[in-house]
Formats: structure tokens, C-alpha cells, sequence
């Protein structure tokens, strides 16, 4: 069974750099899309974006500028980078899967979701 | 990209059937069959419950259906229960190849 865990610093001063890694366990990195997903605190979901296993990768436009996406097959961790960062980027962010079915890999589909992890920008 | 609209909230007796609402443009929700609906539970995890407007992952309750009609896309939830109360997001495939997210619904079963 696979399970993903977020890890990195739940406070982040502003105009600096947030850094998260996903650990997946249990399955392979390989053959999958990995996405990050925010939502700010009692507010809604936010695609941050993607990276297929491959390392080809895809962003939300409105953070583009600002994100980058990594992924490590041999530690099997894909990680987040998002630089200058606001009060506006407090959120929990959770790392997720594409869904896979009938031997097609989406990655506009999350099936396995990390806990998700509360990252503060605060000085 | 602008997040796709949805009521801020719905609700329903047990037993009955709501439809949420959730709509787009012609970029998105209107221009591809990729619309996909989660279910979160407060402190939860969203839960995959229909894809490409109208499947379900194996496992879901086949009380839960999704339909779409040009730009808008819709969740129906019959026999409503309980456990059914919860956030309810849909998210669309967009022209520019990435994902959009709706504001969320709150569902509550009276």
C-alpha cells in the first residue's frame, strides 16, 4: 500500500524560500505523475503542480514564476521549491498521485494524498 | 487560470438528492470530458470520488454520479446520508494543459 509523506519546515519568513519533500513508500516513483496541492487555511484546493517520473513537469500559471519541481527516483522523493514567498502562501501542502487505471497514468487525477503538512510564512 | 464556481453551500435531508454545480469556460470544464469531483471530511484528505465527469473509481458508492452540460458540471448525491456531509471540490483539465480547482461546496445533511 502506498503512502506519501510530506516533510520540511512548517514556518517560513517572508521573501524567503519554501522547500518540502514527498517520501513515497510502498510503490515505486517510477511510472506515475507526483503532484503538490495546497489549500490555505479554511479556504480551497490549489493545483501547485506536477512532475512525471521522467522529469518533465507542469505548473500552475499563477506560480510558474516562483516553483519548481524535483523528483529523485533513487531515493524515490520528488520535492517543492517556492521562492519568495508571502503571507499569502501559508497553506497545508499536500503531495499526491496520479491516478492510474487500465494502464493509463493521469496526472490531472490524485488517488493517494500525503497528510499534508502546514506551512506558515511569517516573520 | 480562474477557479472554477461552485455554490458555497448545499444541503439536503437524509435520503434525499442534492447536485452541486460546478462551472467553468469553454477552456475547461466546457471543452474537455475532465472533470473530476473529491470529497473531504474536516482534517481529512480529498477522496477521489468521480472522474472524467461521470466515472467512479472502484469503491465509491454508485449513490454518487456526475453529468456535464457545456461549461457546467454537475454532482449528484442520492439517498443522501450522513457520512455524505463534507467539502466537495470539482477540478478541470484546461487548454493549457494544467489543472483548475472550484471554490468548494459544503454539503450538509439536516
Amino acid at each position: 500500500q502506498v503512502q506519501l509523506q510530506e516533510s520540511g519546515p512548517g514556518l517560513v519568513k517572508p521573501s524567503e524560500t519554501l522547500s518540502l519533500t514527498c517520501t513515497v513508500s510502498g510503490d515505486s516513483i517510477s511510472s506515475y505523475y507526483w503532484n503538490w496541492i495546497r489549500q490555505p487555511p479554511g479556504k480551497g484546493l490549489e493545483w501547485v503542480g506536477y512532475i512525471h517520473y521522467s522529469g518533465s513537469t507542469k505548473y500552475n500559471p499563477s506560480l510558474k514564476s516562483r516553483v519548481t519541481i524535483l523528483v529523485d527516483t533513487s531515493k524515490n522523493q520528488f520535492s517543492l521549491k517556492l521562492t519568495s514567498v508571502t503571507a499569502s502562501d501559508t497553506a497545508m501542502y499536500y503531495c499526491a498521485r496520479g491516478f492510474c487505471s487500465g494502464g493509463n497514468c493521469y496526472s490531472r487525477l490524485f488517488d493517494c494524498w500525503g497528510q499534508g503538512t502546514l506551512v506558515t510564512v511569517s516573520s | 487560470q480562474s477557479a472554477l464556481t461552485q455554490p458555497a453551500s448545499v444541503s439536503g435531508s437524509p435520503g434525499q438528492s442534492i447536485t452541486i454545480s460546478c462551472t467553468g469556460t469553454s477552456s475547461d470544464v466546457g471543452g474537455y470530458d475532465y472533470v473530476s469531483w473529491y470529497q473531504q471530511h474536516p482534517g481529512k484528505v480529498p477522496k477521489l470520488m468521480i472522474y472524467d465527469v461521470s466515472k467512479r473509481p472502484s469503491g465509491v458508492s454508485n449513490r454518487f454520479s456526475g453529468s456535464k452540460s457545456g461549461n457546467t458540471a454537475s454532482l449528484t448525491i442520492s439517498g443522501l446520508q450522513a457520512e455524505d456531509e463534507a467539502d466537495y471540490y470539482c477540478s478541470s483539465y484546461t487548454s493549457s494543459s494544467t489543472l483548475v480547482f472550484g471554490g468548494g461546496t459544503k454539503l450538509t445533511v439536516l
